[in-house]
């Protein structure tokens, strides 16, 4: 069974700077999706970020990127310029094909706080 | 553009009653999953939907059913409810017959079973 591991339950930054949230996942497949999911307060679930394992080029969303090493299972979510705004608990998610069912696997979450 | 929508927002039940929640998909969007989210907790999924028929199945109880209907809202069932029931319930919609692999997310619904 697929699993994913979000190993930090908390990250902090400083406006303007830099952070790295840290995702792992284990599966057999070789193709699958993973995604970043953002859960503000509001506890609205929001699409941060997308790829696709067969994309060897790591995704890119404005202040979001992703650093995606399909052999050691990793996928690194990295906010440049952090806002007041970024913070929130994001997700890590895994994805199969439809073949595989089709659901989302999550990690367990990382609570980013931005201190201004 | 249109987003999936949920309904109700908020729910209050006591135990041993039953709950229905709603979902509408994002138009063209012929896949909704439902998904459970407990305090302090990653969502878990529950059951999904393609095109009307059940495609995939997890952590969802016998107490608890599902459907799609023709215009592909779904709605989930819950009978006999339990304190542990108290979660917010997502329901996501995707495009699989557009190979849109990415779901998009409701607002929730917040269930509070007393």
């Amino acid at each position: 069974a697929q699993t994913v591991t979000q190993s930090q339950p908390e990250m902090s930054v400083q406006e303007a700077e830099t952070v790295t949230l840290s995702c792992t996942y284990d599966t057999s497949e070789s193709d699958y999706y993973l995604f970043w999911y953002k859960q503000p307060p509001s506890r609205q679930m929001i699409l941060v970020i997308r790829q696709e394992a067969y994309k060897q080029q790591n995704a890119t969303e404005n202040r979001f990127s992703v650093n995606f090493q399909k052999a050691a299972k990793s996928f690194s979510l990295k906010i440049s310029d952090s806002q007041l705004g970024d913070a929130a608990m994001y997700f890590c998610a895994y994805r199969g094909t439809y073949n595989q069912g089709g659901k989302l696997i999550f990690g367990q979450g990382t609570e980013l706080s931005v201190k201004p | 553009a249109a987003g999936v929508i949920q309904s109700p927002r908020h729910l209050i039940k006591e135990k041993r009653e039953t709950a229905t929640l709603k979902c509408y998909p994002i138009p063209r969007h012929d896949t909704v999953y439902w998904y459970q989210q407990g305090p302090g907790q990653d969502p878990q999924f529950l059951i999904s939907f393609y095109e009307k028929m059940q495609s995939d199945k997890g952590s969802i109880p016998d107490r608890f059913s599902a459907q799609q209907f023709s215009d592909y809202h779904s709605e989930l069932n819950m009978s006999s409810l339990e304190l542990g029931d108290s979660a917010l319930y997502f329901c996501a919609s995707s495009n699989l017959a557009g190979l849109q692999e990415t779901q998009y997310f409701g607002p929730g619904t917040r269930l509070l079973v007393l």
